[in-house]
């Protein structure tokens, strides 16, 4: 069946451009997270969605990060005023449940000038 | 300090060594250790997933997980040319997967 999908896969914006991340997790999974890859370093975990819960959002660097999920399926990372800092590969996981295995997408990668 | 420490490499090695890969932690309450494997531009996949102390062997690989010393270790015996990618260890207390990564070790198995 179909895996996690996400798109853009790659997006160059502006410094101070808002730009949008979209994540299509794999059908039936109640579970989604986000995470950021920068260069060399691990995936930190940054926002996580199960079911009609609320999120947790204990992860997001700042308030220029928000995310959502309509309908418990697709959701969207919202990244405003970009910076360069910024600049990562953003992973998106879903998995059936609270404590079952993410399957994760191919990330989109995201480069501020 | 970051909560897992893991050596990011690059490790280089010939086709049909053993493999050792390594993460060290601080957080005891961390209960279950797993061990992603990521190629060049895909997003990690789940190799190996370990609960509490032991050991546990799939095919080729095994993950050892030392709680006492907050040590977790991948054996890769008969490494292979396809082994070659970037491994990351993860670790969560539970309740739900806010899995906390290593910053992954690059891997290249030569022909």
């Amino acid at each position: 069946g179909a895996g996690v999908s996400q798109s853009p896969s790659n997006k160059v914006t502006e410094k101070g451009k808002d730009v949008e991340l979209r994540c299509d997790p794999i059908s039936g999974h109640t579970a989604l997270y986000w995470y950021r890859q920068s260069l060399g370093q691990g995936l930190e975990f940054l926002i996580y969605f199960q079911g009609n819960s609320a999120p947790d959002k204990s992860g997001l660097p700042s308030d220029r990060f928000s995310a959502e999920r309509t309908g418990g399926s697709v959701s969207t990372l919202t990244i405003q005023r970009t910076q360069q800092e910024d600049s990562a590969v953003y992973l998106c996981a879903s998995s059936s449940g609270p404590t079952d295995t993410q399957y994760f997408g191919p990330g989109t990668r995201l480069t501020v000038l | 300090q970051k909560e897992v420490e893991q050596d990011p490499g690059p490790l280089s090695v010939p086709e049909g060594a053993i493999v050792s890969l390594n993460c060290t932690y601080s957080n005891s309450a961390f209960q279950y250790f797993m061990w992603y494997r990521q190629y060049s531009r895909k997003g990690p996949e789940l190799l190996m997933y370990t609960y509490s102390s032991g050991n546990k062997e799939d095919g080729r690989f095994t993950a050892q997980v030392d709680k006492s010393s907050k040590y977790i270790s991948l054996f890769i015996r008969d490494s292979q040319p396809s082994d070659s990618a970037t491994y990351l260890c993860a670790m969560t207390s539970g309740g739900y997967n806010k899995l906390i990564f290593g910053a992954g070790t690059r891997l290249a198995v030569h022909p």
